[in-house]
């Protein structure tokens, strides 16, 4: 079965404390890897799209990577408005028919000043 | 902004009742998705459409159904509401849905149903 896994799930941080997150993932027929930013009560919003292994996306202070089994999300020198919950998603091959993604629960990250 | 909308914004109804949620996708995109995100469950994938047509279903309660208009626009129909439907519901829209492309998925802002 598809799974994908998000750990941890809450992370405090002082601001400027570097950090990274994790997402690891059981899929057969992977097609990307999403990582996003949720605000309490709002939608997604989308930061990177991975594809293949050793590949890296940068956007201000994130970074994400992939390897053939987990992609992790580095927060350099954080600040408070990078508080927010993170969501890993992974895009499956569904036959033909769809590109669905499978979502992680998530990392709820809060910056503190 | 995603580009992506979604109406309205909140529900409040009584179980038992039948609710239809509306999206609109971003200009040029062709496929529609609708997630569920509850408390317990996270973000979970009920169904895709693509220029029209059904693609494919997550899990998706029979009590619900959805359509995609010739506009492209689309509605999640959500009928005999009981107390667990209770949840956000997203829907999300991209380029093209060809075998096998890649296709970032864009958010709308929601709508949060409260069933009482």
């Amino acid at each position: 079965e598809d799974q994908v896994t998000q750990s941890p799930e809450a992370l405090r941080l002082q601001e400027g404390e570097s950090s990274s997150l994790n997402c690891s993932y059981t899929v057969s027929g992977l097609r990307g890897l999403f990582w996003y930013r949720q605000d309490p009560g709002k939608g997604p919003e989308f930061l990177f799209t991975l594809y293949s292994a050793g590949e890296e996306k940068e956007k201000e202070r994130l970074k994400a990577t992939l390897t053939k089994k987990e992609s992790f999300l580095h927060i350099t020198a954080p600040k408070p408005e990078d508080s927010a919950t993170y969501l890993c998603a992974v895009q499956v091959f569904g036959g033909g028919a769809t590109n669905k993604l499978i979502f992680g629960t998530g990392t709820l990250l809060a910056v503190q000043p | 902004d995603s580009g992506v909308t979604q109406t309205p914004k909140h529900l409040i109804t009584a179980t038992g009742q039948r609710v239809t949620l509306r999206c609109s996708p971003r200009s040029g995109d062709l496929s529609v998705y609708w997630y569920q995100q509850s408390l317990d469950q996270g973000l979970q994938f009920l169904i895709h459409y693509y220029n029209g047509e059904e693609r494919a279903k997550g899990n998706i309660l029979e009590r619900f159904s959805a359509q995609q208009f010739p506009d492209l626009h689309s509605e999640l129909n959500l009928s005999s509401l009981e107390l667990g439907d209770s949840a956000l519901y997203f829907c999300a829209s991209s380029v093209a849905q060809l075998a096998g492309s890649y296709n970032e998925q864009f958010f709308g802002p929601g709508t949060r149903l409260t069933v009482l």
